[in-house]
C-alpha cells in the first residue's frame, strides 16, 4: 500500500532563513502523482503543487521550490527567505487510485 | 465566490444524535471527495463520487456514515447515532477530470463536529 512519511513534526526558524520540508513516499505504481498542500491556522487546505511521476524536473514558484527525486522516493519542498505568513502545517500527499494518501504534516513556525 | 463551500462550519451535538453536512463543489468539477481530519493528523479519506456515482468508500467508514450526491451537484454526509470518536473536522474537496491525469483537489473550509 502507498505510504507518505513526513519525518519532521515541527520546524522553527527565524524569518528570512531558508527551510526544507522533507517528504518520502512508497508506492508500487509506475504512474503516480504527488502533491503539497498548506494548512494555515485558519484551517483551509490550500493546494501548492502537483507533480506526476514522469516529470522529474525541479519546479520553482517565487520563494517556493520543489525537488522530486524518484531514485530516493522523495519530494522535498524548500521555502527561500521565509516569512511569518509561511507559518502553517504543510502536507505531502500521494494518490492511490482516486484517493489521496497523506503524510502527518510538518508544522512550520516562522519567528519574526 | 467560486470555491468549495461547506455548511455548517461548526456543529455541536449530543452523543446518539444524527447530523448532516453539506458540500457544494466548484461548479464544473465532477469529482467530489469527503475526508475526516483530527488534530495533528493528515486528512483521512472517507468516500469519493464521480458525478452522482459513489465509486469508492473507505473500509474504515462505519455503516453509521452515509453520503449522497444527487444529480451530481452538491453532496451530503450523514452520521447516524454520533459517538464522541466522531468529533473531527470533516473536509470536502472537488476536482475536475482531464483525460487520464489525476488533478489536484480543492478543499472547502470544513465542518468542525463536536460530539458531547
Amino acid at each position: 500500500a502507498q505510504k507518505v512519511t513526513q519525518a519532521q513534526t515541527e520546524i522553527s526558524v527565524v524569518e528570512k532563513e531558508d527551510v526544507t520540508l522533507d517528504c518520502v513516499y512508497e508506492t508500487r505504481d509506475t504512474t503516480y502523482y504527488l502533491f503539497w498542500y498548506k494548512q494555515p491556522p485558519s484551517g483551509e487546505l490550500v493546494f501548492l503543487i502537483r507533480r506526476n511521476s514522469f516529470d522529474e524536473q525541479n519546479e520553482i514558484s517565487g520563494r517556493y521550490s520543489w525537488n522530486f527525486q524518484k531514485s530516493t522516493s522523495s519530494f522535498n519542498f524548500t521555502i527561500t527567505a521565509s516569512q511569518v505568513v509561511d507559518s502553517a502545517v504543510y502536507f505531502c500527499a500521494l494518490n492511490e487510485g482516486y484517493q489521496l494518501i497523506w503524510g502527518a504534516g510538518t508544522k512550520l513556525i516562522i519567528k519574526p | 465566490d467560486t470555491g468549495v463551500s461547506q455548511n455548517p462550519r461548526h456543529k455541536i451535538t449530543k452523543r446518539g444524535q444524527n447530523v448532516t453536512f453539506r458540500c457544494d463543489p466548484i461548479s464544473e468539477h465532477n469529482r467530489l471527495y469527503w475526508y475526516r481530519q483530527t488534530l495533528g493528523q493528515g486528512p483521512e479519506f472517507l468516500t469519493y463520487f464521480q458525478n452522482e456515482a459513489q465509486l469508492e468508500k473507505s473500509r474504515l467508514l462505519s455503516d453509521r456514515f452515509s453520503a449522497e450526491r444527487p444529480k451530481g451537484s452538491f453532496s451530503t454526509l450523514e452520521i447516524q447515532r454520533t459517538e464522541q470518536g466522531d468529533s473531527a473536522m470533516y473536509l470536502c474537496a472537488s476536482s475536475v477530470i482531464e483525460g487520464r491525469s489525476y488533478n489536484e483537489q480543492f478543499f472547502g473550509p470544513g465542518t468542525r463536529l463536536t460530539v458531547l
